[in-house]
């Protein structure tokens, strides 16, 4: 059974660049969430998507959206790239069974330079 | 913006003690759950919590809930090398998906 997979691990962009990161749940999760991790904090909520649908956002501009594609799969996508959105991207699924209980991908690490 | 503080903000203890760390939060929760990250890579999920229980056992995890303090801990007992991670606490309101992570426990044990 395969967990949380993203892709890719790392990834190096210029300011002002595009980037778009992309998550596959856990099979038989229907949620997906997205946190940011900026070096040596705790993950910040981003967003989630059910059935298609962004469900809740979290404090971010809009250069930051998303998408959640009928398998479940989700991308992440980023804007207009500032050195401040270096941090490790993690994805997490989820379902109404498990509910709260969120499974975390390994995360993709971004650098802006 | 984070919910919950863990303290202390790093720990160093010798393998076989016990390692127990603090969460504190500021609003009424749902869930609270405990994670573990190993150098910078994904979270690893370790145990759930919910308000309406006040402890829990998962192997060599103890997690303790008080919902008047609004706190938790998470015991670790006869901590191995392998323990050595960053440990974080996570909360979800009722009728709120996100969670909320506080900034983490640097955790480690020496063989």
């Amino acid at each position: 059974d395969a967990g949380v997979t993203q892709s890719p691990t790392h990834l190096i962009k210029t300011r002002g660049q595009q980037v778009t990161l992309r998550c596959s749940p856990k099979s038989g999760h229907d949620t997906v969430s997205w946190y940011q991790q900026a070096l040596g904090q705790g993950p910040q909520f981003i967003f989630q998507y059910y059935e298609e649908e962004e469900r809740q956002r979290g404090n971010f501009p809009d250069r930051f959206s998303g998408h959640q594609f009928p398998n479940y799969s989700s991308e992440l996508n980023v804007n207009a790239l500032l050195l401040g959105d270096s941090a490790l991207y993690l994805c997490a699924s989820s379902s109404l069974r498990t509910e709260y209980e969120q499974y975390f991908g390994p995360g993709t690490r971004l650098t802006v330079t | 913006s984070q919910q919950g503080e863990e303290d202390p903000q790093a720990l160093s203890i010798q393998e076989g003690e016990n390692a127990t760390m603090n969460c504190s939060y500021k609003t009424s929760i749902n869930n609270l759950q405990w994670y573990r990250q190993n150098s910078g890579r994904g979270l690893v999920h370790l145990i759930l919590i919910r308000s309406n229980e006040r402890e829990k056992h998962s192997g060599r995890l103890r997690v303790t809930l008080d919902t008047s303090k609004k706190s938790s801990s998470l015991l670790i007992t006869a901590s191995r090398a392998a323990d050595t991670a960053s440990y974080f606490c996570a909360t979800d309101a009722w009728g709120n998906n996100d969670m909320r992570f506080g900034a983490g426990t640097r955790l480690t044990v020496k063989p």
